[in-house]
């Protein structure tokens, strides 16, 4: 299995801030990493896929880094609906595995 | 626009079968890989398996021997059957549509659209 292990597990952050959340995968991934929004009782949203391209409909404030077992998702500047839980993913292997999640709360 | 409806039983006893349904509307139903995803309550997201629209399966090893997706492309459908649950089964499980893009001589896969969630809890 490629394991994805993201940091910080939670993160807190005021409106207006710049954030940036860590993945790395336990193998070469290529650029097949891909970024997801979920808030509470709702399914995942996608914001980033080819660990760089944002999905269309998502804010520019969202950018997305990386390749190989290093990646990154920056917000620019958070907005309250940006308060969520992300989850990196990756697609190399068949065997698909997600990030355990980064929680970002209100400061 | 496509939409991923889901329904099926949410609560269940151990060592029963656990049956989930999928629709597909809107867009095509073939091209794509069809799976099924599950989170348990408070935690992360657990890939459970995919089908595409001639029946071709992966699945994860460590579920393996109790899963089975099939699909029905008369009705857009795909389903989900989990045997012998227990509580460590208790989660919400998504489908969601399984897209490859190719580009530049490499590509891309990601999980684009998803259905609204089942919560299924497992207890005697």
């Amino acid at each position: 299995d490629i394991q994805m292990t993201q940091s910080p597990s939670s993160l807190s952050a005021s409106v207006g801030d710049r954030v940036t959340i860590t993945c790395r995968a336990s193998q070469s991934i290529s650029s097949y990493l891909n970024w997801y929004q979920q808030k509470p009782g709702k399914a995942p949203k996608l914001l980033i896929y080819a660990a760089s391209s944002l999905q269309s409909g998502v804010p520019s404030r969202f950018s997305g880094s990386g390749s190989g077992t290093d990646f990154t998702l920056t917000i620019s500047s958070l907005q309250p609906e940006d308060f969520a839980t992300y989850y990196c993913q990756q697609s190399y292997s068949t065997l698909r595995t997600f990030g355990q999640g980064t929680k970002l709360e209100i400061k | 626009q496509v939409q991923l409806q889901q329904w099926g039983a949410g609560l269940l006893k151990p060592s029963e079968t656990l049956s989930l349904t999928c629709a597909v509307y809107g867009g095509s139903f073939s091209g794509y890989y069809w799976s099924w995803i599950r989170q348990p309550p408070g935690k992360g997201l657990e890939w459970i398996g995919e089908i595409n629209h001639s029946g071709s399966t992966n699945y994860n090893p460590s579920l393996k021997s109790r899963v089975t997706i099939s699909v029905d492309t008369s009705k857009n459908q795909f389903s989900l059957k989990l045997s012998s649950v227990t509580a460590a089964d208790t989660a919400v499980y998504y489908c969601a549509r399984h897209k490859t893009i190719y580009y530049y001589g490499s590509g891309s896969a990601f999980f684009d659209y998803w259905g609204q969630g089942t919560l299924v809890t497992v207890s005697s």
